[in-house]
């Protein structure tokens, strides 16, 4: 089946430093996702990607969707506390078809 | 918030018995799904459903079962619990978008912790 790796598997950062992560696979996709979870809860969506090369950014995070449609990244600025978490990458291939989780990231900020 | 909950909350069960779990949503979407995440693995899809009585496996379904006689409800039973299945499992929901560029978004219950010793 389809595989996603996601790294780092962990990061841990100083309050106000800039994160990045990313997300490979061996096969392509048509949308990436990511999600983050916060402690003793399910993921949220963060940002959705629809297009190769597509860039897209939702307040301190940009996420880009990479021209091969084999990996994906996702870059938060200026990291506060409340950024800690877990974030997962996604990738899927249809509108209506359930989706392919990478393993997580997780990130602590030190303040 | 989209109206997933999840029952039970936590639960602690002993070696080969069943147990269910139970998913319950307000909003009416067509599919369903059951993940469940453990360390270092993320969140693998177990099953789905795409509408009542439609399901379907995931890749990590052996031991699992699941049954939807109503939309709103998704019930997943271990028919006998093994300490491998000790995890914490989460339901999400979501509505197919069948316009290009639209994202078929999964919401998310808060999860039940389950332990079986």
């Amino acid at each position: 089946g389809q595989q996603l790796n996601q790294s780092p598997q962990s990061m841990f950062i100083q309050e106000g430093e800039d994160v990045s992560m990313n997300c490979t696979s061996s096969s392509i996709f048509n949308t990436w996702l990511w999600y983050k979870q916060d402690p003793g809860e399910g993921p949220v969506l963060l940002i959705a990607l629809y297009k190769a090369g597509e860039l897209t950014s939702n307040g301190r995070l940009t996420a880009q969707f990479g021209i091969t449609r084999k990996d994906s990244f996702l870059n938060i600025s200026a990291s506060i506390p409340s950024d800690v978490g877990i974030y997962f990458c996604a990738g899927l291939n249809t509108n209506a078809g359930k989706s392919t989780f990478g393993d997580g990231t997780t990130l602590t900020v030190k303040p | 918030d989209a109206g997933i909950t999840q029952s039970p909350r936590h639960k602690v069960t002993e070696t080969g018995t069943p147990v269910t779990l139970r998913c319950h949503q307000t909003e009416n979407h067509r599919y369903m799904y059951w993940y469940r995440q453990d360390p270092g693995h993320g969140l693998r899809l177990i099953h789905y459903s795409y509408g009542v009585k439609d399901t379907d496996k995931g890749e990590v379904s052996d031991g699992y079962s699941v049954s939807r006689s109503k939309t709103e409800d998704f019930l997943l039973t271990l028919e006998s619990a093994t300490s491998s299945q000790t995890s914490v499992y989460f339901c999400a929901i979501s509505e197919p978008l069948m316009r290009q560029g639209m994202v078929n978004e999964q919401f998310f219950g808060p999860g039940t912790r389950l332990t079986v010793l």
